[in-house]
């Protein structure tokens, strides 16, 4: 089974309008992260936003949230007020296990356009 | 602020022919990590590496790849023999030892690879 899941290849959004990015993941594991990352045309990946599977409150940083619902084990990013420079891909990551170094799982990714 | 650094940021390759990958870590960080992103595809966990030995590996790391950090600031990996389906993006990440869970992985700007 896919530990991360992103069922959006693709998405489009209207200039100023928020967007949902969808994240689904699995794990047995009671401790884990989950990350989101950018990563622009020119390749680098860029950090987001951080939930950790003890947090009781949903993430977010500036005009990323992360709608994290725990029994679903969904972590949707959430960008309000989108930009331009939104238009990249996202990928949502997840870190299994107590041990904050581990590997992380990536999902497939989605590609958001911003259109103005 | 600090930065994880590649280079090259693009190399290319006859299929058979060595090459060594490089990454600097950022300085305080003791975890290193590669990961490569075939075109199109999810980013995949390679190699971990701590305290100077190989901490975890995926299915993908076989007997062609192999990582040293050759002194206190490089950490490189090498692929002995390439193949074309080791064309693709690698990337390098660092993370602290830290005693947050948050303790985000920190990626480089990565390395195009091309075997031809």
């Amino acid at each position: 089974a896919q530990k991360i899941t992103q069922t959006q290849p693709g998405m489009f959004v209207q200039e100023k309008e928020a967007v949902t990015l969808d994240c689904t993941y699995d794990t047995s594991d009671p401790s884990y992260g989950l990350f989101w990352y950018k990563q622009p045309s020119s390749g680098e990946m860029i950090f987001l936003i951080y939930q950790g599977s003890y947090d009781q409150q949903n993430a977010t940083e500036g005009r990323y949230s992360l709608n994290f619902q725990k029994a679903r084990k969904s972590a949707n990013l959430v960008i309000s007020a989108s930009q331009l420079g939104d238009s990249a891909m996202y990928f949502c990551a997840m870190r299994e296990g107590g041990d904050n170094f581990n590997k992380f799982y990536f999902g497939s990714g989605t590609k958001l356009n911003v259109k103005p | 602020e600090p930065e994880v650094t590649q280079t090259p940021s693009h190399q290319v390759t006859q299929m058979g022919q060595e090459v060594i990958l490089r990454c600097v870590p950022i300085s305080n960080h003791l975890y290193f990590y590669w990961y490569r992103q075939i075109l199109g595809q999810k980013v995949e966990f390679l190699v971990s590496f701590y305290n100077n030995e190989i901490s975890e590996k995926s299915e993908i790391f076989d007997d062609q790849f192999s990582v040293e950090r050759p002194d206190g600031s490089n950490f490189t990996l090498k692929i002995r023999s390439t193949k074309l389906e080791d064309s693709a993006m690698y990337f390098c990440a660092s993370s602290a030892l830290s005693g947050d869970s948050y303790n985000e992985q920190f990626f480089g700007p990565g390395t195009r690879l091309t075997v031809l």
